[in-house]
């Protein structure tokens, strides 16, 4: 079957950085996406990597290892705003999208 | 801002009930999707389209249809509502190409079923 994983919940200090992993079993792999899901409201698209290597956006990286199954999402500078839910998606073979559950981040002053 | 639209964003009814979720959007995306979520678990995909007149079923089976007559417009509708129903339907569109991972959500369709 597929699968996604990644931590239920981390908490994490204001200012400082935070790294959630994501690892992945799918029927084939057509790139990796990260979203942002505030309580309450739907999800944002924040990154895509296709490619091995680490992205780059702002206060945000997402890096990937296709060999390895494996992505993580980088957020420095910790600001209480991106106390949120982190969700890791992969498109297989059929450019659907995969979902993990999600990781809910606390962010503490 | 967002550039698709869900309504009701709430709606509480009864068991056997018809209802009709509603999805817009102004983005000219030939893909829309509809997915089911609950308090902190996963998205689960209900019903997609890949333009006019194409929809497929997804992997979680929700006894509803869906409807692609125009490009903006993607409708979702339970037949007989069930309280196994109640859940936050959530609506996307995205593009092509190497954007079609790239979804762009409404704001959800809170639906309760007493």
């Amino acid at each position: 079957g597929q699968n996604i994983d990644q931590p239920t919940e981390m908490t994490a200090t204001e200012g400082a950085i935070v790294q959630i992993n994501c690892t992945y079993q799918t029927s084939g792999f057509n790139g990796l996406f990260w979203y942002q899901q505030h309580a309450g409201e739907a999800p944002t698209f924040l990154s895509y990597n296709v490619l091995d290597g680490l992205e780059e956006k702002g206060r945000f990286s997402s890096f990937l290892s296709r060999s390895k199954g494996y992505s993580y999402l980088l957020l420095k500078e910790l600001q209480m705003k991106d106390s949120a839910s982190y969700l890791c998606a992969v498109m297989d073979s059929n450019y659907q999208l995969i979902w993990g559950a999600g990781t809910k981040l606390i962010i503490k002053p | 801002e967002a550039d698709i639209y869900q309504t009701p964003r709430y709606l509480v009814i009864g068991t056997g009930k018809k209802i009709t979720l509603e999805c817009s959007q102004t983005m000219g995306h030939d893909k829309m999707y509809w997915y089911q979520q609950d308090p902190g678990m996963e998205l689960h995909l209900i019903h997609y389209s890949y333009g006019v007149n194409s929809t497929e079923k997804g992997d979680l089976s929700s006894e509803s249809t869906v409807s692609r007559i125009r490009t903006e417009h993607f409708p979702l509708t339970l037949e007989s509502a069930r309280p196994s129903h109640t859940s936050q339907y959530l609506c996307a569109s995205s593009e092509g190409g190497r954007h079609t991972g790239e979804l762009f959500f409404g704001e959800g369709s809170r639906l309760t079923v007493l």
